[in-house]
């Protein structure tokens, strides 16, 4: 079956370090692959995604590239801030299964400090 | 993004109770799902609705009924809950089932049960 190993937190980073969050996966075909975002006492929003192998997604300074050869998909920031606090989520979604059933990792907390 | 709305926020019921939990997404989707979120364990997907019609039920115990009376909201009707049922139930919204799509999550509601 598919599935999602995230790098396990949490992670705590000063302000404006380096961030990688590792994520790989296991899957048949050529999954969609996102990573999503969950603030505090919110629900998860989309960070990015990418949907075949080599793309790159990125938003808010936020990148990840989609490597099929490695099957990884980490995410990662140069610089990060205190309100990227949050808690991460890789995710795939494979062909021939519909949205809802994508696969989540077990999500990566993340703490940045002033 | 405030697409997907989500009430009560936070709900605490006794094991004898019957609520139920509301869902609506103003983007115009047609696919909605149920999803909980527990402490220390991935995301499980519970129902999932496209075009109105249930096309997942993900072996939930029948004291979780959801409705779906169109397209734009979402129900988990709630009865006779055991405290494992303690969890964060998020509400999510795609455009369609397709596996490449986006899902939108509301806020999530808190629900604990004594």
């Amino acid at each position: 079956g598919n599935s999602v190993t995230q790098m396990e937190g949490p992670v705590t980073l000063s302000e404006e370090a380096f961030l990688t969050i590792n994520c790989t996966y296991t899957a048949t075909g050529y999954p969609s692959l996102f990573w999503y975002v969950q603030y505090p006492g919110e629900g998860l929003q989309l960070l990015l995604k990418a949907t075949k192998a080599d793309d790159k997604g990125s938003n808010k300074g936020f990148e990840a590239t989609y490597r099929k050869e490695t099957t990884s998909f980490h995410l990662e920031k140069g610089s990060v801030q205190v309100s990227d606090s949050a808690v991460y989520f890789c995710a795939l979604s494979a062909p021939n299964t519909n949205a809802g059933k994508s696969t989540f990792g077990d999500g990566t907390t993340l703490t940045v400090k002033p | 993004e405030t697409g997907v709305t989500q009430t009560p926020r936070h709900l605490v019921m006794g094991m004898t109770n019957k609520k139920s939990l509301k869902c609506e997404q103003h983007l115009g989707h047609n696919a909605m799902y149920w999803y909980k979120q527990s402490a220390k364990k991935p995301l499980e997907l519970m129902f999932v609705y496209n075009f109105k019609e249930q096309t997942e039920n993900n072996s939930v115990p029948s004291r979780f009924s959801p409705e779906c009376p169109n397209s734009s909201h979402l129900f988990l009707h709630l009865h006779t809950l055991q405290p494992e049922d303690s969890a964060l139930y998020l509400c999510a919204s795609s455009q369609g089932s397709f596996y490449q799509e986006t899902q939108y999550f509301g806020p999530g509601t808190r629900l604990l049960v004594l």
